[in-house]
C-alpha cells in the first residue's frame, strides 16, 4: 500500500526565511507520481508540482524548489525568501499510477504560516 | 470555465436526513473521485470511478454511496447523515493518459455540517 507522511505539521516562518517542507513516501512500485498542493484559507487546493519516479532532476519555478530523492524515498519542497502570501496548507500526494485506475494518497498536510 | 464544478459549496443537515453532492467536469476525464478533509487527517479517498457505469470503494466509503451515469457527473450521496460525516468534500476528475498531461483538477470544495 502506498502511504505518504508529512512529519511537520505547522510552521511559522518570518518573511523571507527560507522554509523546507519534508515529504517521505512508501510505495512498491517502481513508477509512481509525487504531487504537491496548496491550500490557501480559501480552501481551494491548488497544484503545484508533479514529478514522476524515473526523473530524478531537481525543479525550481521561481521561488520554489523541489528536491525529489528516491534514495532516502523523499520529494521534499523550499520556499525561499518566503511571504505571507505563502502562508496556506501543504499537501504532499502519491499516485502509483496514472491514468484510468490510478488512486492519490496525501499526507496530512503541513500548516506553514509566514509572519510579517 | 472548463473544470470540476460542484454544488453546493456549504450545507448543514440534520442527523438522518439524506443529500446528493453533486459533481461535474467538462473535461472528458474518465477518472473521477471523491475525498472528505478533516483537520489533521488530510484528504482522504471515499470512492471513484474509472469511467461510466464503473465505480469502487477508497479508503473511507461507508454511508456514502455513488454511481456514475455519465462521463460527465459523480454524484455522492449521503443515505443517513451522522455527525462524523461533518468534514469538507472534494471532487476530483484525472486526465490520465501520457506522462505529460497526467494530472488532478479539484472542485472548489463542499463545507458540510451534520447536526
Amino acid at each position: 500500500a502506498q502511504k505518504v507522511t508529512q512529519a511537520q505539521t505547522e510552521i511559522s516562518v518570518v518573511e523571507k526565511e527560507d522554509v523546507t517542507l519534508d515529504c517521505v513516501y512508501e510505495t512498491r512500485d517502481t513508477t509512481y507520481y509525487l504531487f504537491w498542493y496548496k491550500q490557501p484559507p480559501s480552501g481551494e487546493l491548488v497544484f503545484l508540482i508533479r514529478r514522476n519516479s524515473f526523473d530524478e532532476q531537481n525543479e525550481i519555478s521561481g521561488r520554489y524548489s523541489w528536491n525529489f530523492q528516491k534514495s532516502t524515498s523523499s520529494f521534499n519542497f523550499t520556499i525561499t525568501a518566503s511571504q505571507v502570501v505563502d502562508s496556506a496548507v501543504y499537501f504532499c500526494a502519491l499516485s502509483e499510477e496514472a491514468g484510468a485506475n490510478s488512486k492519490l494518497t496525501f499526507g496530512k498536510g503541513i500548516t506553514l504560516s509566514v509572519r510579517p | 470555465n472548463a473544470g470540476v464544478t460542484q454544488t453546493p459549496k456549504f450545507q448543514v443537515l440534520k442527523t438522518g436526513q439524506s443529500m446528493t453532492l453533486q459533481c461535474a467536469q467538462d473535461m472528458n476525464h474518465e477518472y473521477m473521485s471523491w475525498y472528505r478533509q478533516d483537520p489533521g487527517m488530510g484528504l482522504r479517498l471515499i470512492h471513484y470511478s474509472v469511467g461510466a457505469g464503473i465505480t469502487d470503494q477508497g479508503e473511507v466509503p461507508n454511508g456514502y454511496n455513488v454511481s456514475r451515469s455519465t462521463t460527465e457527473d459523480f454524484p455522492l450521496r449521503l443515505l443517513s447523515a451522522a455527525p462524523s460525516q461533518t468534514s469538507v468534500y472534494f471532487c476530483a476528475s484525472s486526465s490520465g493518459g501520457a506522462h505529460g498531461d497526467y494530472g488532478y483538477t479539484f472542485g472548489s470544495g463542499t463545507r458540510l455540517t451534520v447536526v
